[in-house]
């Protein structure tokens, strides 16, 4: 099995571009997430999904978009991108429906302009 | 933010030396899991605890579920010099929901070999 894994590994964007990071899982997890990391700050959770075709909100939803059409993929987009959206993004799953004993993917290292 | 209070929020210490490292939170918790973080990496789950007073053991790892369900904490005996990392601990079934999992903000352990 590949886990968890992301792409891309790193992004520069300008200020107002889109893009999506993608995530996928080969585990057949349930419970799927985005976090993003920020120095001091641990991991603060944007978006999760328990199964396909349902997703809802985390702590920091704002500006970032998800949809999950499978359950292997869980792709986070950026709408218009804003410098405070520079961070180090993590995707994760679990088993079942439940958060516990998340898989985190590499990350994607993104910056934005 | 929603976040666990981590301490130490780092620690330099001498190889062989043995660390200690808690978490707190003023809501109960149902769960609590330690995570280490490599540079470049994601997190990668050490321990679960799923019980009030749980003690667990991983190698040389051990982490403690608190009586009281607001607390956690992580001891590494005899380090050695691949411990070097970002420690988080994380909190599951508390205020911010079941399908959520709340991050301390972190333990950087430094070696000097």
């Amino acid at each position: 099995n590949a886990g968890v894994t992301q792409t891309p590994k790193f992004q520069v964007l300008k200020t107002g571009q889109s893009m999506t990071l993608q995530c996928a899982q080969d585990m057949n997890h349930e419970y799927m997430s985005w976090y993003r990391q920020d120095p001091g700050m641990g991991l603060r959770l944007i978006h999760y999904s328990v199964g396909a075709g349902i997703t809802d909100q985390g702590e920091v939803p704002n500006g970032y978009n998800v949809s999950r059409s499978t359950t292997e993929d869980f792709p986070l987009r950026l709408l218009s991108a804003a410098p405070s959206q520079t961070s180090v993004y993590f995707c994760a799953s679990s088993y079942g429906t439940g958060v516990n004993e998340q898989f985190f993917g590499p990350g994607t290292r993104l910056t934005v302009l | 933010g929603q976040q666990l209070n981590q301490s130490p929020q780092s620690m330099f210490i001498q190889e062989g030396e043995d660390v200690s490292m808690n978490c707190t939170s003023s809501s109960i918790f149902n769960t609590w899991l330690w995570y280490k973080q490599d540079p470049g990496e994601g997190p990668v789950l050490l321990i679960a605890l799923y019980k009030a007073g749980e003690l667990t053991s991983n190698g040389r790892l051990t982490a403690q579920f608190g009586i009281t369900r607001k607390d956690s904490f992580l001891n590494i005996s005899a380090s050695i010099p691949s411990d070097v990392g970002i420690y988080f601990c994380a909190g599951h079934g508390g205020p911010w929901g079941a399908q959520k999992l709340v991050f301390g903000q972190g333990t950087r352990l430094t070696i000097n070999p």
